[in-house]
């Protein structure tokens, strides 16, 4: 069964501080990908990367970096926390095969002061 | 980019069979139909995927009709812990930038 592990349940930070969030899965799929889950909006696409040091944007990339640099392992960076980000993260994985569906973690909340 | 339409909530109770409909007028020729399962702090987790006709696995079935401009997810006989929240997707396989979730159905099963 393929596992994708957040690195953390809940997450506080403070207004302007650089914050890590790192995914890992355990199935060596090629694709990865951070969302964000706000009430109301349903889940968004911030990055999403379909090889290992390649990445594409999504729908709402601004204020987020990522990297990948081993298959993997996807982190996302937020490079200056902002209360508009507070919001819950979800990573996902996929093969790169057809129809493979997208197996996520349990996500990250993240509460920015 | 083919959008869906889902009603926001439903009730039921337990012992039923649950229909959820998802409408995607827009669907292209390539377009997959994807539901996906969200419990409370948890991710979406993947339930059941179809291109027409019916596909049915051990936790639910997926009707598609001729025209494909709508599916419904039956869950037969649903328990206390099928409440969650539905999510319909409509895109090609190969496009991860497409997968749009939207804010899904919110079945509440009652006792």
């Amino acid at each position: 069964d393929v596992k994708v592990t957040q690195s953390s349940r809940y997450l506080v930070k403070r207004t302007g501080e650089k914050v890590f969030l790192e995914c890992v899965q355990d199935m060596d799929h090629e694709n990865m990908f951070w969302y964000r889950q706000d009430p109301g909006l349903g889940l968004r696409l911030i990055y999403f990367s379909y090889d290992v040091k390649m990445k594409e944007k999504g729908d709402i990339p601004e204020g987020y970096s990522v990297s990948r640099e081993k298959k993997e392992r996807f982190s996302l960076i937020l490079e200056s926390a902002s209360t508009n980000q507070t919001s819950m993260y979800l990573c996902a994985s996929s093969s790169g095969q057809g129809r493979s569906p997208l197996h996520f973690g349990n996500g990250t909340r993240l509460t920015v002061t | 980019l083919a959008k869906t339409t889902q009603p926001i909530s439903m009730d039921s109770y337990e012992g039923q069979e649950v229909n959820i409909t998802c409408s995607h007028n827009n669907i292209a020729t390539n377009d997959y139909i994807t539901w996906y399962q969200q419990f409370p702090s948890q991710g979406p987790r993947f339930i059941i995927q179809g291109y027409k006709t019916k596909v049915t696995n051990e936790v639910a079935s997926l009707f598609i009709p001729a025209d494909r401009k709508s599916s419904t997810l039956s869950l037969p006989r649903v328990s206390l812990s099928d409440t969650a929240v539905y999510y319909c997707l409509v895109a090609p396989p190969e496009n991860f930038n497409k997968f749009y979730f939207g804010s899904g159905t919110k079945l509440n099963v009652k006792p």
